[in-house]
């Protein structure tokens, strides 16, 4: 069956520090993979996707991510994080055929002082 | 240029009574979807529509009942509201989703 997997459920960072969310996929063929930040009180808006070639994806925000085939893996990255980035963040894939996302459970960010 | 609007924002309900969730989208989308948002239950899909004209079934869609009204409009019915459809409800639109704001239902 077609899932997505988050890891991490929360994760607490320091502004200024890096941050990475990690994502692993269990698709058939390679998959269309997406990622979605939620702030609280807001609907999901999509941070950037791939679908295909380079495997590094940049996107909004300053954010980006990185496929990897080998570990079935699209994890999001940010080199320093600001207090704003404190909030869920949702991975999600789906095929080239299918109509409809699988999502994550999400990992919330908190961001301290 | 809205994108997706969802109306009401925020809605109280009986159980028993029942109303409809309106949503629409602007981006000329063939696709469009119906998701339900609990605590440490992440996003479950209750509806979703391919294209105009088109209807299916998501992962819960027991209680609801929706309509493609138009390529634009998509709306879910909750035909006789329970405490258990207390949650909060988002429209997305297209395949890489783009999202409406989402409308806070609670049944007592």
């Amino acid at each position: 069956a077609q899932s997505v997997t988050q890891p991490d459920i929360h994760i607490t960072v320091s502004e200024g520090a890096s941050l990475e969310l990690r994502c692993n996929y269990s698709y058939g063929a390679t998959p269309y993979l997406f990622w979605y930040v939620q702030s609280p009180g807001q609907g999901l808006q999509l941070l950037l996707k791939y679908f295909s070639g380079d495997t590094l994806v940049q996107g909004i925000k300053g954010f980006e991510a990185e496929f990897k085939r080998s570990q079935s893996s699209f994890n999001l990255r940010k080199p320093s994080v600001h207090w704003s980035d404190a909030a869920e963040y949702f991975c999600a894939a789906g095929g080239p055929n299918d109509y409809k996302l699988s999502f994550g459970a999400g990992t919330t960010v908190t961001v301290r002082a | 240029n809205a994108g997706v609007t969802q109306t009401p924002k925020f809605q109280v309900l009986k159980t028993g009574q029942s109303m409809t969730l309106q949503c629409a989208q602007d981006m000329n989308h063939n696709s469009m979807y119906w998701y339900r948002q609990d605590p440490g239950m992440g996003l479950r899909l209750i509806y979703y529509s391919a294209s105009e004209g088109t209807t299916d079934k998501g992962e819960v869609p027991n209680g609801y009942n929706v309509s493609r009204l138009n390529k634009r409009e998509f709306s879910l019915r909750l035909e006789s509201a329970a405490p258990s459809q207390t949650s909060v409800y988002f429209c997305a639109s297209g395949y890489e989703q783009y999202f409406g704001p989402g409308t806070r239902l609670t049944v007592t």
